[in-house]
């Protein structure tokens, strides 16, 4: 989960499409997971949160979805809107731990 | 959940000099806080655990005589960059744990050292 490079992946999407932002997380002990968006110059906003007894969880306009077998975390945003740029971090936490571990985040553009 | 300010939100200095860092939790006691670094196009990198009343734990590779943390009360923490060098250029993040550990992130504070 530790980020490397000095390029965060950009995914362009057109206005009212639906974006898919996916995530690949390190620890199969992980049990809690949350995605973030964060825009320029600001902390990381909660968006949703899903734990590891489940593999799909609802929120308005959002979705996220969990692959166990193959450490897998994605973020669909439905309808994408401009003020949905942003850069989306997932984040990982250890059953037992207090530590946050994310992602390497992913650039969301939203073109009108 | 929390409400988390940090203050300053920007910080330009010279190299050589000290600069405080403050996180305070505006409705909620910490008895934790956290201190995370994120360089650009990066992301979060967990510094240190501020701890209410003890010391600080530091993450690998995070000098701890560089990066002074004070918890002086439950609500707030202080993380001060000594003898600031162009490679501490940052964006510095704190976040506060509610009770349920879920936490919650301040503004952060962009640090420029000249």
């Amino acid at each position: 989960g530790e980020s490397v490079g000095l390029h965060l992946p950009t995914l362009s999407v057109q206005e009212g499409d639906n974006s898919i932002i996916n995530c690949a997380y390190s620890n199969s002990a992980s049990d809690y997971f949350i995605w973030y968006k964060q825009e320029s110059g600001k902390g990381p906003q909660f968006i949703i949160d899903i734990r590891s007894n489940m593999d799909k969880r609802q929120g308005q306009r959002v979705t996220v979805l969990l692959n166990k077998t193959v450490k897998h975390l994605s973020l669909q945003i439905a309808a994408t809107q401009p003020g949905d740029s942003a850069v989306y971090f997932c984040a990982e936490i250890g059953s037992g731990t207090y530590k946050y571990i994310f992602g390497t985040g992913t650039r969301l553009k939203v073109l009108a | 959940g929390a409400v988390v300010s940090q203050h300053p939100s920007w910080v330009i200095c010279k190299s050589g000099t000290s600069v405080k860092i403050e996180c305070r939790s505006l409705d909620f006691q910490a008895t934790t806080m956290f201190w995370y670094r994120q360089f650009p196009k990066q992301s979060l990198m967990l510094m240190a655990t501020s701890n209410e009343g003890s010391k600080a734990t530091y993450e690998q590779g995070v000098e701890k005589d560089k990066f002074l943390i004070n918890h002086a009360s439950l609500t707030l923490s202080t993380l001060t960059v000594t003898s600031a060098h162009p490679e501490d250029s940052s964006f510095y993040i704190c976040s506060v744990p509610d009770r349920y550990n879920e936490q919650f992130f301040g503004p952060g504070t962009r640090l420029t050292v000249l």
